[in-house]
């Protein structure tokens, strides 16, 4: 089975500080990873993926992840967070079961609650 | 078209009655998908349509729940018989088919479901 785990249900940062959300992921072949982010009460907003190439992918509002094959993680990371950043953060990956291996299911984390205060 | 659309976007309910909720997604998407997403968890995988066929379902979608896209444009989802733990926030996201399906699809806002 495929699975994503986010090892941290909050993460609480200063503005202005870098920040960190952790993802690490289990799958077989080579995975694609996704970030995405939910305000409250809204759907979930596509922020960047992985798909092959370079480790350090970039992504929106100045967000990028640096995949790692060896550990198994990919990281969210910004050099400057803001307080607009506040939301919740999923990890996915893609699920390479299903009809014809293909269908692009995603399976998510459990999601991790940025707080970026002043 | 500007995104994915879902309707309604609350719905209340008592326990043991149907509901239906509708998405629309974007229009030249042919792939089409519902999830749910309970409180303090990342959404689940219910179902997956491509054109107007039901490729996939999920474990987690028990008798109660059917889920069609007739024309192969907008999809509904019916829960019969509604019981409290179907309260939930029902996603749906559309993709295009192929190389640009692995972008990461679009959701839309979902309809977040209260059994009473």
């Amino acid at each position: 089975a495929q699975s994503v785990a986010q090892p941290e249900d909050q993460v609480n940062v200063a503005e202005g500080n870098p920040l960190t959300v952790k993802c690490t992921y289990s799958v077989s072949g080579n995975p694609y990873l996704f970030w995405y982010v939910q305000y409250p009460n809204r759907g979930l907003q596509f922020l960047l993926k992985y798909i092959t190439g370079d480790n350090l992918v970039k992504g929106s509002y100045g967000f990028e992840a640096e995949f790692n094959k060896s550990q198994t993680s990919f990281h969210l990371k910004k050099p400057s967070a803001l307080v607009s950043d506040s939301a919740l953060y999923f990890c996915a990956v893609r699920d390479m079961r299903g009809l014809g291996g293909g269908g692009n299911k995603l399976t998510f984390g459990t999601g991790t609650q940025l707080k970026v205060e002043l | 078209d500007t995104g994915v659309s879902q309707n309604p976007r609350h719905k209340i309910t008592k326990r043991g009655q149907n509901v239906t909720f509708r998405c629309d997604p974007i229009s030249e998407h042919n792939r089409l998908y519902w999830y749910r997403q309970t409180l303090g968890q990342g959404p689940e995988f219910l179902t997956y349509f491509q054109n107007e066929a039901q490729l996939e379902k999920s474990r987690l979608l028990s008798d109660r729940f059917s889920a069609e896209r007739p024309k192969g444009s907008f999809s509904t989802l019916e829960i019969q018989r509604t019981e409290q733990g179907d309260s939930a926030m029902y996603l749906c996201a559309s993709s295009p088919r192929g190389g640009q399906g692995a972008v990461g699809y679009t959701f839309g806002s979902g309809t977040r479901l209260t059994v009473v």
